[in-house]
């Protein structure tokens, strides 16, 4: 178990450009999750993933934002036409199916908006 | 809406008093509460998963109460050390999957 991994830690990039962040889960977990996390707030949910399927998005998720897992394994974020707003913490969690086990997070990638 | 909040905000205390913080949620409709805690810049550690039937949990110094009618959690840690300082965070599951998160307490532990 080498725990949730997410690549990169840290993106700075100027508005309106596009960035992509991944996440690889822990292999045997079919569930993953993304979050985003602003200075001072606790995490909020944009979507999640059972294997490859994308069962839910939050409105938070904006037409700007999209999020695959091909293969059921490791999942990618894409912000488009990046805006400040954008600027935050965006964590990967992964945990089984079994929604009484906890979930499971990366230490997330910060990107930052010049 | 679920709406979670966590009271206080922050918290300094000496080393070796006990430490309690309080996590209240709105809608009772719960699959289970965790408690997390996080360090500057990093992710979320789980500390205590309580499902929606059970009152407490408990891990080494760690013990944490749900009250699900009242939609209250408590956590204490006892006996508090400089290595738990951090933000705790508590978040509730809904039946979905989506964990609802509170703000946070700020924890500062001082020797």
């Amino acid at each position: 178990d080498t725990g949730v991994s997410q690549d990169p830690r840290h993106k700075i990039t100027k508005r309106g450009q596009n960035v992509t962040f991944r996440c690889d889960p822990i292999s045997e977990h079919n569930r993953l999750y993304w979050y985003r996390q602003t200075l001072g707030q606790g995490p909020e949910f944009l979507t999640y993933f059972q294997n490859e399927a994308q069962l839910e998005k939050s409105r938070l998720l904006s037409d700007r934002f999209s999020a695959e897992r091909p293969k059921g394994s490791f999942s990618t974020l894409e912000i488009q036409r990046t805006e400040q707003g954008d600027s935050a913490m965006y964590l990967c969690a992964s945990s089984p199916t079994d929604s009484n086990q906890p979930q499971h997070f990366g230490d997330g990638t910060r990107l930052s908006i010049l | 809406k679920q709406e979670v909040t966590q009271i206080p905000a922050a918290l300094s205390v000496p080393e070796g008093e006990n430490l309690v913080l309080n996590c209240s949620f709105t809608d009772s409709a719960i699959y289970n509460l965790q408690w997390f805690r996080q360090d500057p810049g990093k992710g979320l550690t789980s500390l205590l998963l309580i499902q929606s039937s059970q009152r407490e949990q408990t891990s080494g110094r760690l013990n944490a109460s749900l009250d699900k009618s009242s939609g209250r959690s408590t956590l204490y840690i006892a006996a508090s050390q400089p290595g738990d300082s951090a933000t705790y965070l508590c978040a509730v599951l809904d039946s979905w999957g989506k964990l609802q998160f509170g703000a946070g307490t700020q924890v500062v532990v001082t020797p």
